[in-house]
């Protein structure tokens, strides 16, 4: 199984709003990755968790908040968004930190609209 | 900044080899490079990787030139589902998956 799941699939939210992405594996990986694509664009990095702990944060605005409460589940937290935060967002897991043999699997995504 | 130069766009014929090239002149010795690509409005899928010496698995094949400044990304039998944006990436031990623009490879019947 290389599933990653995430939830839900379309969020509307206002800029008012507090909401939270989820995202799943159950392949046993350590790693956990999020990424923002806006329309035509490449993904850009976010965040990413290794063994739990936060690693990376991409100077990421603090209306976003990332979550790893266990090694199989990834949050992304939302608050005070902007309409330009509307995007498709990525979760992706490896199997571990070892960047070079990081093979990622990634979620569907989720596509958030920001009223 | 992406560490890759792909062409923005390709066409292939349905049936043939898609040939996707990819220029990563400043790779260092320990960088692999990778290839995913991404179906309109799904998450990316990884293809294949390699690090110096040419790799195949049942998707592609991936083509890795001796002085690894560039790579070339074989799809032997493009079919319609073969249709997405392919990228090429260069990870280190120490960096990040950073995507670049993409080759926007459209199959053609």
């Amino acid at each position: 199984d290389t599933e990653v799941t995430q939830t839900p699939k379309h969020l509307v939210m206002g800029m008012t709003n507090k909401k939270s992405l989820k995202c799943e594996q159950h392949m046993g990986h350590r790693a956990m990755y999020w990424y923002k694509q806006k329309a035509k664009k490449p993904p850009e990095l976010m965040f990413v968790y290794s063994y739990e702990k936060l690693s990376i944060n991409e100077s990421v605005p603090s209306r976003f908040s990332p979550e790893c409460p266990n090694s199989s589940l990834l949050n992304l937290h939302l608050h005070a968004l902007q309409p330009e935060d509307s995007a498709l967002y990525l979760c992706a897991s490896s199997q571990s930190g070892e960047r070079a043999k990081n093979i990622q699997y990634f979620g569907a995504g989720t596509r958030l609209s920001v009223l | 900044d992406a560490k890759t130069t792909q062409p923005p766009s390709m066409d292939c014929a349905e049936g043939r080899a898609a040939n996707l090239p990819c220029n990563h002149s400043t790779i260092s010795g320990n960088e692999y490079v990778y290839w995913y690509r991404q179906i309109h409005s799904q998450g990316p899928q990884y293809i294949i990787h390699g690090l110096k010496n040419n790799e195949t698995n049942e998707m592609a094949s991936l083509i890795i030139t001796e002085d690894r400044k560039s790579s070339t990304l074989i799809l032997p039998h493009a079919t319609l589902r073969d249709t997405a944006v392919y990228y090429c990436i260069v990870i280190g031990w120490d960096n990040d998956m950073r995507f670049g623009a993409g080759t926007r490879l459209t199959v053609k019947p």
